[in-house]
């Protein structure tokens, strides 16, 4: 069973910096595999990039995924008022899913 | 648009079965997508439940996997979750979300809804 962590726990920034949010898997796996999702209070969680690097519809491209084997890395270029949520990183394997516990990212 | 909606009891005693319903709409849940189960306790991440492919197979969490039962109803066009003998710890939110089609991620998501296990 692949376990996802996620680092930090929490992050707090300020509009308009850059946000480095890490997932970590416990074996190698298949980039086409690795996906991230926002979840803001209240609301189900958002597809933001899949197949590690991928952004789903409608996302902008302040957000960017990259990363490969173990290490894998979702980025926000420049945080926008409406960037500060929790993020979720997601793997999918032998037609199990696993998510990671998530990183906050809160206003400084 | 493909929408889907959750329902069932707010409220499930102790020991009890926790039955939910995922009604899908503007697709049809038999056409080659899948539909999974996810849920977060108050205040905690996300633990996927189970999924269900059109063919009727289905995948549990191991931790799980010997109180779930995911179906799907295709002329209701819905999918379903039953968890048996709950405790306070399946407190929860409770999403459906769709997968499939070649994507290893959940690309739809129901709105939840939240189901409190207590006397």
């Amino acid at each position: 069973e692949i376990v996802l962590t996620q680092s930090p726990g929490t992050l707090s920034l300020s509009p308009g910096e850059r946000a480095t949010l890490s997932c970590r898997t416990s074996q190698s796996v298949s980039s086409s595999f690795l996906a991230w999702y926002q979840q803001k209070p209240g609301q189900a969680p958002r597809l933001l990039i899949y197949g590690v690097s991928n952004r789903a519809t409608g996302i902008p491209d302040r957000f960017s995924g990259s990363g490969s084997g173990t290490d894998f890395t979702l980025t926000i270029s420049r945080l926008e008022p409406e960037d500060f949520a929790v993020y979720y990183c997601q793997h999918y394997g032998s037609s199990l899913f696993t998510f990671g516990p998530g990183t906050k990212v809160d206003i400084k | 648009q493909v929408q889907l909606q959750e329902s069932g009891p707010g409220l499930v005693k102790p020991s009890e079965t926790l039955s939910l319903t995922c009604a899908v709409s503007g697709y049809s849940i038999s056409s080659g997508y899948y539909w999974g189960w996810i849920r977060q306790p108050p205040g905690k991440g996300l633990e996927w439940i189970g999924s269900v492919y059109n063919s009727g197979t289905t995948y549990y969490n191991p931790s799980l996997k010997s109180r779930v039962t995911v179906s799907v109803d295709t002329s209701k066009n819905q999918c379903s979750l039953k968890l048996t003998s709950v405790t306070a710890a399946d407190t929860a939110v409770y999403y459906c979300a769709r997968f499939g089609g070649g994507k290893n991620y959940f690309d739809y998501w129901g709105q939840g809804t939240l189901v409190t296990v207590s006397s």
